[in-house]
């Protein structure tokens, strides 16, 4: 069956490093991959999509990878600030699951001052 | 005001009652979703529907059902709560027919099941 995973641990770091979160998935073929943050209490928010032919995409302070091969993703967050504090959740979607999303449990990144 | 709205934010309720949860959205989408999510489990997909005379079923529909009555506006039912249903239920709505664009998602429904 189709497994994504996501850092089971939560991740807390020192303010100005950099915090990297990895995405694995299984038994998926996805046509993309896109990055959300959810806040405590509120849905998540759309930050950033790759799509299954691309490398890295960038956006400000934030770098997602895609490999296809090892069939997983990296999401970084440079110079970290405690802003950005949040839940962080992968999705993929394929044309074969209708292009409909399929989430991780995602990972809580916690930034100290 | 906000693009993808629900009604009501909480509630609590008891085994056996009926329960409509309401998501209404301007962001002129045809697409939309009904996820629910639990700690530990991510979003999990109940159902969605393409546009107005399209509802399909996703991963955990049963013991839910849903209504699109207008494309703005898309309801999810409880027809006999439980205990297990108890979770945060998130809309959301999507623009491209290939759904590869972002979902946006409403501000949630924490629903309490006693």
């Amino acid at each position: 069956s189709q497994k994504i995973e996501q850092n089971s641990e939560a991740l807390n770091i020192q303010e100005g490093k950099t915090a990297t979160l990895t995405c694995n998935y299984t038994n998926y073929s996805p046509a993309y991959l896109q990055w959300y943050r959810q806040d405590p209490g509120r849905g998540p928010v759309f930050l950033l999509l790759i799509r299954e032919n691309e490398k890295e995409k960038r956006k400000e302070r934030l770098k997602v990878t895609f490999d296809t091969t090892l069939k997983q993703s990296l999401f970084h967050i440079t110079a970290s600030q405690p802003a950005d504090s949040a839940t962080y959740l992968c999705a993929l979607g394929a044309p074969s699951n209708d292009y409909k999303l399929s989430f991780g449990a995602g990972t809580t990144v916690t930034v100290r001052a | 005001d906000a693009d993808v709205t629900q009604t009501p934010r909480n509630r609590i309720t008891k085994t056996g009652k009926r329960i409509m949860l309401e998501c209404s959205q301007t962001k002129g989408h045809d697409r939309m979703y009904w996820y629910r999510q639990d700690p530990g489990l991510g979003l999990r997909l109940i159902y969605y529907s393409f546009d107005v005379k399209d509802i399909n079923k996703g991963e955990i529909s049963d013991g839910y059902s849903v209504s699109r009555q207008a494309q703005a506006k898309f309801s999810l039912s409880l027809e006999s709560a439980i205990p297990n249903q108890t979770a945060l239920y998130f809309c959301a709505t999507s623009d491209d027919l290939s759904g590869k664009d972002e979902q946006f998602f409403g501000p949630g429904t924490r629903l309490t099941v006693l």
